[in-house]
């Protein structure tokens, strides 16, 4: 699985909108983008992901460079409830392969300021 | 809530002891996957299964054995305990192998 980068914290306040980034230069061209989040010492939560396409839901966008080097997770509405961290991680989907851990790195903590 | 449910929640335990910790994946999903998350290690991978059969291990001590049984939940069995083992154990659950893996509650394991 490629590497990821990320900063380790960053602010925002509450109702604007927060801008994660994360690097992965040596993603390779079967490898999807996903984010996941955790909130104090509950267990991580899946929140988007995607390949080469901007997605979006319910809870973010996801903006992936044309070269799929790098990626932004965008929480359009930031709320305190969003204070947590935010992991991005880069895997193979469905590739016939035989393991699809998810390897965690140290993710960026998003404080959400009143 | 995920959908996936842990039980129990807290665990504490002495050393040398044995535990046994349960998973239940959300309805219709065939894979299960255990994680540890430790204040010195973070968030690892411990092994995956996909309808009742091991997939895959990561960094899973030989202490610890695992199963998914025919009604697709899981246990975790962690023997001769130690105080490193101390630590949140997650469970997650997927429809199939590579598809988006949702987590439960976690157990917290505390070796005295």
């Amino acid at each position: 699985d490629a590497k990821t980068t990320q900063p380790p914290s960053m602010d925002c306040a509450e109702g604007r909108a927060a801008n994660l980034p994360c690097n992965h230069s040596t993603i390779s061209g079967n490898e999807y983008v996903y984010w996941y989040r955790q909130i104090h010492s509950q267990g991580p939560q899946y929140i988007i992901h995607g390949l080469k396409n901007n997605e979006t839901n319910e809870m973010a966008s996801l903006i992936i460079t044309e070269d799929r080097k790098s990626s932004t997770l965008i929480l359009p509405h930031a709320t305190l409830r969003d204070t947590a961290v935010y992991y991005c991680i880069v895997r193979v989907k469905n590739s016939g392969g035989s393991n699809y851990k998810l390897t965690f790195g140290k993710g960026t903590l998003l404080t959400v300021n009143p | 809530d995920s959908g996936v449910t842990q039980t129990p929640k807290h665990l504490i335990t002495a050393t040398g002891q044995r535990v046994t910790l349960r998973c239940s994946p959300r309805s219709g999903d065939l894979s299960v996957y255990w994680y540890q998350q430790s204040l010195d290690q973070g968030l690892q991978f411990l092994i995956q299964y996909y309808n009742g059969e091991e997939r895959a291990k990561g960094n899973i001590l030989e202490r610890f054995s695992a199963q998914q049984f025919p009604d697709l939940h899981s246990e975790l069995n962690l023997s001769s305990l130690e105080l490193g083992d101390s630590a949140l154990y997650f469970c997650a659950s997927s429809v199939a192998l590579g598809d988006e893996q949702f987590f439960g509650p976690g157990t917290r394991l505390t070796v005295l």
